[in-house]
């Protein structure tokens, strides 16, 4: 199995950009969590799907970030306008969770940057 | 609400010594646990999980942690630490049967000198 697939794994792009990141989750997984990381803040949930459906997107910062699952196999983070205080690290993880919460397996990250 | 506390920000140990990582929830229900690691410039990797059943769990590359209920603890432990251990630990707990969103601690930042 390939792992959860992130891309791309670096982005640079200049303030008020559009930026969409790229999740495709483990085969068989049904939950996929959005995940962003700072030195600052650390690692904050921004969105979790179950069966393609959103859940909670409680941790979503704002109306300037928005997050799809069209099928099991793909998921798409975007901000749109992008700002400089969105530079982070951004995690896709997914799991199998049925009964409760089970191991999750993370992406390599993509590493963004807005100047 | 649950929480995860990890004391320590930043362990130092030498080459060859024991660690200990450690990890307290505050949580009403039986919890699922974890530790994650993550190496400089990748995602997180689980080491070790706890459901149910034996409180001491073995994980990979040598790890082992303890669920002590009483203290509401599941610290980490290794007995002898390599330079590629290097890394960042974070403990994480979930809901059996409910929530499928992990609360995450801090994490914890392993030196390790030669």
């Amino acid at each position: 199995d390939a792992g959860v697939i992130q891309s791309p794994r670096h982005e640079v792009t200049e303030m008020g950009q559009e930026v969409t990141l790229r999740c495709k989750p483990i085969s068989g997984h049904n939950s996929l969590f959005w995940y962003r990381q700072t030195m600052m803040r650390g690692l904050e949930l921004l969105i979790y799907f179950n069966n393609n459906v959103p859940i909670d997107d409680s941790g979503m910062p704002e109306d300037r970030f928005s997050a799809k699952m069209p099928n099991a196999s793909f998921s798409t983070l975007k901000i749109q306008p992008s700002e400089p205080r969105d530079s982070a690290v951004y995690f896709c993880a997914s799991s199998f969770s049925v009964g409760g919460l089970k191991e999750q397996y993370f992406g390599p990250g993509t590493r963004l940057t807005v100047t | 609400a649950q929480s995860v506390t990890q004391p320590d920000i930043h362990i130092t140990v030498s080459e060859g010594a024991s660690l200990e990582l450690r990890c307290n929830y505050s949580y009403g229900a039986t919890p699922y646990l974890f530790w994650y690691v993550q190496s400089p410039g990748q995602g997180l990797q689980l080491l070790l999980k706890y459901f149910s059943g034996d409180t001491l769990v073995q994980g990979i590359k040598g790890f082992e942690a303890e669920f002590k209920r009483s203290q509401s603890s599941f610290n980490l432990r290794k007995p002898s630490v390599h330079w590629s251990d290097a890394a960042e630990y974070f403990c994480a707990v979930g809901e059996k049967g409910g929530s499928y969103i992990p609360t995450f601690g801090r994490g914890t930042s392993l030196i390790v000198h030669p």
